[in-house]
């Protein structure tokens, strides 16, 4: 049974780093799109982005220039970073496991999800 | 590509059958539109995907269908644990979800 379980700091202050890390246990690092999302009230469910086993990324493009995601395959770890937060970036933030398949893709395993608050 | 889903919250009882609508603002590749169940202080957790397959262990009552811009996800039978909030989300050049419907008790 694959279960991603993730950690980090809940509170920052504005400009600060947001640094996230989510473990993936009992399933393969390989063939799956390993990804960020956020979720605010008053932007609903956000997609941050992606890593690849290979390193492959891919960001929104609305955060792209603040946000880097990056893997330790030897861990079946991915973390996320997003630089320069303001309170606009306190949200729910949850790693999840993406499918591609036959140019169909979705998110068939979350973790449980972490508050992020930015404050001053 | 927006993702609009209606109503915005839907009241029902247990028992009634549910009807969630998800209309793109551009055709959706691939059926490539997926349905989540959110309830309080839970992640979201995945009922439908490729617009009609349902995972392992997600029940028969629920369902979806459509193609192109328009998706609905069907839930036959309310029963208790099934009142939460929806969402859709579909994949193309970017990743999207919908604003939510929130389904509640009666």
């Amino acid at each position: 049974q694959v279960q991603l379980q993730q950690w980090g700091a809940g509170l920052l202050k504005p400009s600060e780093t947001l640094s996230l890390t989510c473990g993936v246990f009992g399933g393969s690092f390989s063939d799956y799109y390993w990804t960020w999302i956020r979720q605010s009230p008053g932007k609903g469910l956000e997609w941050i982005g992606e890593i690849t086993q290979s390193g492959s990324t891919n960001y929104n493009p609305s955060l792209k220039s603040r946000v880097t995601i990056s893997a330790a395959t030897s861990k079946n770890q991915f973390s996320l970073y997003v630089g320069s937060v303001t309170a606009a970036d306190t949200a729910v933030y949850y790693c999840a496991r993406g499918v591609l398949r036959f140019g169909e893709f979705h998110f068939d395993h979350w973790g449980q999800g972490t508050l992020v608050t930015v404050s001053s | 590509i927006v993702l609009t889903q209606s109503p915005g919250t839907l009241s029902l009882s247990p028992g009634d059958r549910a009807t969630l609508s998800c209309r793109a603002s551009q055709s959706v590749d691939s059926n490539s539109l997926a349905w989540y169940q959110q309830k309080p202080g839970q992640a979201p957790r995945l009922l439908i995907y490729g617009a009609s397959d349902r995972p392992t262990g997600i029940p028969d009552r629920f369902s979806g269908s459509g193609s192109g811009t328009d998706f609905t996800l069907t839930i036959s039978r309310l029963e208790p644990e099934d009142f939460a909030v929806y969402y859709c989300q579909q994949y193309g050049y970017s990743i999207t979800f919908g604003q939510g419907t929130r389904l509640e008790i009666k």
